[in-house]
């Protein structure tokens, strides 16, 4: 089974920090998204890479920054974190099988964010 | 432009009792991609399934079931005589073949059963 794994569950940071937020998938997949959930909003895109070294914006990258420079990894940056950016992020990788469509994502498990 | 409607922002019921969690959708493409996701508590979404644009049939899947119509755009989902265990907030999501890869999501519907 595919893995994507964040590095923490919860996180408590204080305003103006660097916040780094970790994601690992273990199946060689080609592309990675970060979105953040919050209530009443649904899941809404941050970044997504489709390659190493490759990023675009998403819906929402307004104080945040990514970095992929190894296939399995994608890192989420809140360059100053504010408390506006607290909230569920969720990590997930996809892969695409040529001609066979899209099947969709495998999501990490979250890190909830507080920022203080 | 893609959208998903999920208008039930939360839903209770009774163990036992079947529910429907509707899912609306918008989209300009001939060939796209619907899924339903759950998450429970532990917060990681599991994914539930996909169909694509050129296959109406609906699904069952032991308690579960889906309703694909395109002459609506709809894809609603059915849990039949629910359980506890089904609490959870359920996403429905929507891809473009044309923007493949880029899911967009509904704002979710919480289901609450109640013993």
């Amino acid at each position: 089974d595919v893995k994507v794994t964040q590095s923490s569950r919860y996180l408590v940071k204080r305003t103006g920090e660097k916040v780094f937020l970790e994601c690992v998938q273990d199946m060689d997949h080609e592309n990675m998204f970060w979105y953040r959930q919050d209530p009443g909003l649904g899941l809404r895109l941050i970044y997504f890479s489709y390659d190493v070294k490759m990023k675009e914006k998403g819906d929402i990258p307004e104080g945040y920054s990514v970095s992929r420079e190894k296939k399995e990894r994608f890192s989420l940056i809140l360059e100053s974190a504010s408390t506006n950016q607290t909230s569920m992020y969720l990590c997930a990788s996809s892969f695409q099988i040529i001609g066979g469509g899209f099947y969709g994502y495998t999501f990490g498990s979250g890190t909830r964010l507080t920022v203080v | 432009a893609q959208k998903v409607t999920q208008a039930q922002t939360e839903i209770s019921v009774v163990e036992k009792e079947d529910v429907t969690l509707d899912c609306v959708y918008e989209t300009r493409d001939t060939t796209y991609y619907l899924f339903w996701y759950k998450q429970p508590p532990s917060g990681e979404l599991v994914f539930l399934i996909r169909r694509n644009s050129f296959d109406e049939q609906n699904e069952i899947s032991g308690r579960y079931s889906w309703n694909f119509q395109k002459s609506t755009s709809s894809f609603n989902f059915t849990i039949t005589a629910s359980q506890v265990v089904d609490s959870a907030v359920y996403f429905c999501a929507l891809s473009e073949a044309d923007n493949t890869d880029k899911l967009i999501f509904g704002t979710g519907t919480r289901l609450q059963v109640f013993p």
